[in-house]
């Protein structure tokens, strides 16, 4: 089955710097790349996805980045402010495929100092 | 439009028991996943139900189990709950079987004593 490794576990960026969170993947058959953003107490909310025939995807201060061949996804966040302060998750999911999960990895603590 | 909502927000039960849990689905959604998260980890995905009938299932046991009634609205039982069965509960609700934006609830915690 599938496997997600992200890194780092814990980041801490002074306010207005960028952030940059690396996941790779282990299944070629995965298609789908989304980025939850959790916050203390509540559920997952998606910030941004992409699909494998997609090379980067930018919304505002925040852009993904994959890379098939070495089987690499990344978030980037610019100009982090305090309020960009959560838990992170990448996943990986197969469009069409029988399977219908995703697949998370184990999240990144993003702590944006003032 | 309405998000996605869950019942209870905490539950404690022993060791044994069974549990219920409750979710409704964002309105128009028509799928909802379920997944479970132990602390400090990732989601790991439970099972799927699509127009009522599962529709994809991850790594865990018979014990949990699931429905999804006409409405959409799901439910999520354990029986014979053991001490590493504490985690938050999520389900997420999506708009048909080819992946979509899955949008989650708030969850309910889970404590096994």
């Amino acid at each position: 089955g599938e496997n997600v490794e992200q890194h780092p576990s814990t980041l801490s960026v002074q306010e207005g710097d960028s952030a940059v969170i690396k996941c790779t993947y282990s299944d070629s058959a995965s298609n789908y790349f989304p980025w939850y953003k959790q916050e203390l107490g509540k559920g997952p909310q998606l910030i941004i996805d992409i699909r494998s025939n997609v090379g980067e995807k930018k919304d505002q201060r925040i852009a993904v980045t994959l890379n098939k061949t070495a089987k690499h996804f990344s978030l980037h966040i610019t100009e982090t402010q305090p309020e960009d302060s959560a838990v992170y998750f990448c996943a990986a999911g197969e469009v069409g495929g029988s399977a219908r999960q995703l697949t998370f990895g184990s999240g990144t603590q993003l702590t944006v100092l003032p | 439009e309405t998000g996605v909502t869950q019942s209870p927000t905490h539950l404690i039960k022993t060791r044994g028991q069974q549990v219920t849990l409750r979710c409704s689905s964002q309105s128009g959604h028509n799928t909802v996943s379920w997944y479970q998260q132990a602390l400090g980890q990732g989601p790991q995905f439970i099972f799927q139900y699509y127009r009522e009938e599962e529709n994809g299932r991850g790594n865990f046991p018979p014990r949990f189990s699931g429905l999804q009634f006409p409405n959409y609205s799901s439910e999520l039982n354990v029986n014979a709950l053991e001490l590493d069965d504490s985690a938050l509960y999520l389900c997420a609700s999506s708009l048909g079987r080819a992946w979509n934006e899955q949008f989650f609830g708030p969850g309910t915690r889970l404590t096994v004593l």
